[in-house]
């Protein structure tokens, strides 16, 4: 079993709508981050977060620590929101990585 | 101020050839990463580098692969011979040293082999 865990894998959404992308992690860290990967490019960190909710424009991250779960929504999507989103861990000096979320936002 | 840079963005090469990857992590990060993603996967770590040091190769498969970080700066990885199951994008991320820093990525190296 990975030790992140992301769902869904693949998610498609109409324009406007409120997306939520989970995650889930088995091991002690101190903290998490969210990423964003488009096709062809980088990657970049959207959160990085050790406890409650951040926001940034149309993007908030949770995180409960007790149970060990993330979440990241965009509200009002947008096609250009299109992207792959990455779960990952600090466990210890180590980052470790979910598998990651395709997201495709139509118009 | 540029972010890390990485070189060159796009490599195909055949089966059995030798190949370079290059990188240059932001200005007074000590600390430098390079990952392997394969298709539909998260970033998979391969080596870490404290300064000029590579305290974390555990991932590094060493009979072909492998890096350098001459006076903890730049950073090259090396595949020689380069392997079909190679074909993956290669990424290099650096950060400032300690435990929750965070970690600025580069475009990456998107490799075919052929």
């Amino acid at each position: 079993k990975n030790e992140v865990e992301q769902s869904p894998q693949n998610l498609t959404a109409q324009e406007g709508e409120f997306i939520t992308i989970n995650c889930s992690y088995s091991v002690g860290i101190s903290a998490l981050h969210w990423l964003q990967q488009h096709p062809g490019g980088g990657i970049v960190s959207l959160f990085m977060l050790s406890s409650g909710k951040k926001k940034h424009g149309r993007l908030i991250a949770t995180i409960n620590i007790q149970e060990k779960h993330s979440s990241l929504h965009i509200t009002a999507s947008h096609p250009r929101d299109s992207a792959v989103y990455i779960c990952a861990v600090n466990k210890g000096n180590k980052l470790v990585f979910g598998a990651g979320t395709i997201l495709r936002v139509k118009s | 101020e540029a972010g890390v840079v990485q070189s060159p963005r796009y490599k195909i090469i055949e089966k059995k050839q030798p190949v370079a990857f290059w990188c240059n992590p932001i200005s007074g990060h000590n600390t430098l990463y390079w990952y392997r993603q394969n298709l539909g996967q998260g970033p998979e770590l391969l080596i870490r580098y404290e300064n000029e040091e590579a305290v974390d190769d555990s991932q590094l498969p060493k009979d072909r692969f492998s890096a350098e970080r001459l006076k903890g700066v730049d950073s090259t990885l090396k595949i020689q011979p380069a392997e079909l199951g190679d074909s993956a994008v290669y990424l290099c991320a650096s950060s400032l040293t300690g435990v929750n820093t965070e970690a600025f990525f580069g475009q990456g190296t998107r490799l075919t082999v052929v």
